[in-house]
């Protein structure tokens, strides 16, 4: 079964500071890493896509990806109180376009 | 991204009886897919729907409970049959439109008493 591993927290920061989200995935062979932002009784929506080892920034978020450790996290830079919210992690499971989604980490940033 | 709308939003439903959600996205897509996220749980994958050919259903999802359609590049929609309170759920419907990237509808909430 493949497998993606979230801290479901609540993760807290205080406004300003960095939030650090972390994804971790079993299948060696997925090719794409998704990460999206859902707030409570909203849809899912993306917000960085990764392909690629090493980082990828847009605006205040940074995707990180290490295919060698499978790991895969988010950085959030000057954190807002908007940005509270569960934060899923996706993964397309090898030699296919499906998605694999975590069980999501909750980011409560505190004003 | 193209925008996505659902029908209904939500809906309250007895036990017994099905509901078909729409899913409706305003330019043409290749692979439109419909999700379920159970209260408190992250995104599981019903099926994924392509005009033209029945849809492939995930393990733990048949045909019979969920059936599909995908008439055309733009529409599909998802029943939920003989529902139970176990179906209470959020379904989501997505759309890849490039670089494996899904984006999702508003979905629709569904409470079955």
């Amino acid at each position: 079964q493949k497998e993606v591993e979230q801290n479901s927290g609540p993760l807290s920061v205080p406004e300003g500071a960095i939030a650090s989200l972390n994804c971790t995935y079993s299948d060696r062979g997925s090719q794409s890493f998704f990460w999206y932002r859902q707030y409570s009784g909203k849809s899912p929506e993306l917000i960085m896509s990764i392909y690629s080892n090493g980082d990828k920034e847009d605006g205040r978020f940074t995707a990180q990806l290490n295919k060698a450790s499978q790991y895969v996290s988010l950085l959030i830079r000057d954190s807002q109180p908007s940005d509270s919210a569960t934060y899923l992690c996706a993964v397309t499971q090898s030699g296919t376009y499906k998605y694999i989604f975590g069980t999501g980490t909750r980011l409560k940033v505190l004003a | 991204s193209a925008v996505i709308s659902q029908k209904p939003s939500r809906d309250i439903c007895q036990r017994g009886t099905s509901l078909t959600i729409q899913c409706q996205v305003d330019s043409q897509v290749t692979m439109m897919f419909w999700y379920r996220q159970q209260p408190g749980q992250s995104l599981t994958l019903i099926a994924t729907a392509n005009q033209g050919s029945e849809a492939t259903y995930e393990s733990g999802f048949v045909i019979d409970k969920f059936p599909i359609s995908r008439p055309n590049l733009t529409f599909s929609t998802l029943t939920v049959s003989n529902m139970s309170p176990e179906d209470s759920s959020i379904y989501l419907c997505s759309e890849e439109s490039r670089l494996d990237e899904q984006f999702f509808g508003p979905g629709t909430r569904l409470t079955v008493l």
